[in-house]
């Protein structure tokens, strides 16, 4: 089946400092890739969709200078928080699709802790 | 706000009992789609409905979208505790044609 995985599983940073989790798809080109945040028994919420080769799109509300998301190749998106605050602390899970309306492959997830 | 609602928000049945979840959007969906979520882990796609009135079964999983595509719901017959998860409905729709999780239903099985 298809695998996503995502490193770092989990990071603790100091206030202040940049943090960058990457998304892989091992076994399928992913033409679209999603990046979620999760917060404790509540639901996802989708942050921005990034296609290959083209700025990310951003949900209303997510700061773009903030999140920084780059996807450079069909197999790889990477999320940059910048200077992180403590409320930028969170489960971060990045999904792909080989194709926008097929099911979405999540990646395992990232534990941030920004202190 | 959120577009897609589920209820209940949690559920507490017996082992054996059945369990639904169900799935409502403000705005009509191309598709729908369920996924479940463990403690401690992340969504698994389980299954996408495409058709209005679509019914689609997996052992002892019944989902269905509804004649309006606003709506679905997953049914569960003779819960087991392997069912214990967050059960999240999601979507494609709106005028942005812009992908919806719904809020979740958690369930858990009691032995």
């Amino acid at each position: 089946g298809a695998v996503v995985s995502q490193h770092p599983s989990w990071v603790i940073c100091k206030s202040g400092t940049s943090v960058k989790i990457e998304c892989r798809s091992l076994d399928f080109q992913a033409t679209t890739m999603f990046w979620y945040r999760q917060f404790p028994k509540q639901s996802l919420m989708l942050m921005a969709t990034s296609n290959e080769g083209s700025k990310a799109t951003y949900e209303q509300g997510v700061e773009k200078d903030k999140f920084l998301i780059n996807h450079a190749s069909l197999t790889l998106s990477t999320l940059t928080v910048t200077s992180a605050h403590p409320e930028d602390s969170s489960f971060y899970i990045c999904s792909a699709v080989p194709n926008p309306i097929y099911e979405q492959y999540f990646g395992p997830g990232t534990r941030l802790t920004v202190t | 706000g959120q577009q897609v609602m589920q209820i209940p928000q949690y559920q507490h049945v017996q082992e054996g009992e059945d369990f639904t979840t169900y799935c409502n959007s403000s705005t009509t969906l191309s598709n729908i789609q369920w996924y479940k979520q463990r403690p401690g882990g992340h969504p698994v796609f389980l299954i996408q409905l495409v058709k209005s009135g679509e019914v689609k079964k997996q052992k002892r999983l019944t989902f269905q979208f509804g004649e309006a595509k606003k709506n679905s719901s997953l049914h569960i017959t003779a819960t087991q505790t392997t069912d214990v998860g967050t059960y999240f409905c999601a979507g494609w729709g709106g005028t942005g044609n812009q992908f919806y999780f719904g809020t979740g239903t958690s369930l858990t099985v009691i032995p």
